[in-house]
């Protein structure tokens, strides 16, 4: 059983920068694709970017370009998403979340396993 | 991007009913499609990927069908603890991008 266990709620101001962490046990994570997803209140799901660690290969939304960075570490089986810039807008949980078998498809894109959330507050 | 568009944003059903949610997405998408469930609160659950295949320990009266651009989610016999917001989403092509959801009510 996959548990991701995601960083606390964080408070910062607008043009400031914030860093959630996501540590997975349980499951592989070599096999695993990250993706971070994002919940305004009162709103759907927005996919923000992703990361799969065994490639290093990542991507994300064109609307976070320049201002988003995910990593992850191997050693530490942690994702990291990294959002710059912040303005009221990025108000939101953010959700890690996990697909699995990046070796047995081509599409490894579905989300079996999620973190709890963190909930991102940027307010002057 | 590729847009999901799910239908209707909102119902409300009794216990029993049959339940259909339909999701469209704006490009072909073979059968990259995923279900998920939210309740308040809380992270979604996935139910169903690859248009029709259920996740491990999701009841049976949860089922998905569909491939290109059309695709249903179908609850045989709504339940009480069913009472929640779907969300379609495609993985076809980056970037990954879901539906706006259908909340499903009792009524």
């Amino acid at each position: 059983q996959v548990q991701l266990e995601q960083s606390g709620a964080e408070v910062k101001k607008p043009g400031s920068s914030v860093r959630v962490s996501c540590r997975a046990s349980g499951g592989s994570f070599r096999s695993s694709a990250f993706s971070w997803v994002r919940q305004a209140p009162g709103q759907g799901l927005e996919w923000v970017g992703g990361i799969i660690p065994v490639f290093g290969t990542t991507n994300n939304a064109q609307k976070f370009q320049g201002r988003i960075t995910i990593t992850s570490d191997e050693s530490t089986h942690t994702v990291y998403m990294e959002l710059s810039s912040l303005r009221s807008e990025d108000t939101a949980v953010y959700y890690c979340a996990r697909a699995p078998n990046v070796y047995s498809t081509s599409h490894a894109g579905y989300f079996d396993f999620w973190g709890q959330g963190t909930l991102l507050t940027v307010s002057s | 991007d590729i847009q999901m568009t799910q239908s209707p944003s909102t119902l409300s059903a009794s216990v029993g009913d049959r339940v259909t949610v339909t999701c469209r997405a704006s490009q072909f998408i073979s059968n990259w499609l995923a279900w998920y469930q939210q309740k308040p609160g809380k992270a979604p659950k996935l139910l169903i990927y690859e248009a029709s295949s259920l996740e491990s320990g999701v009841p049976s009266r949860f089922s998905g069908s569909g491939s290109g651009t059309e695709f249903t989610l179908t609850i045989s016999s709504l339940q009480p603890d069913d009472s929640a917001t779907y969300y379609c989403q495609q993985y076809n092509s980056y970037p990954w991008t879901f539906g706006q959801g259908t909340n499903v009510g009792l009524k």
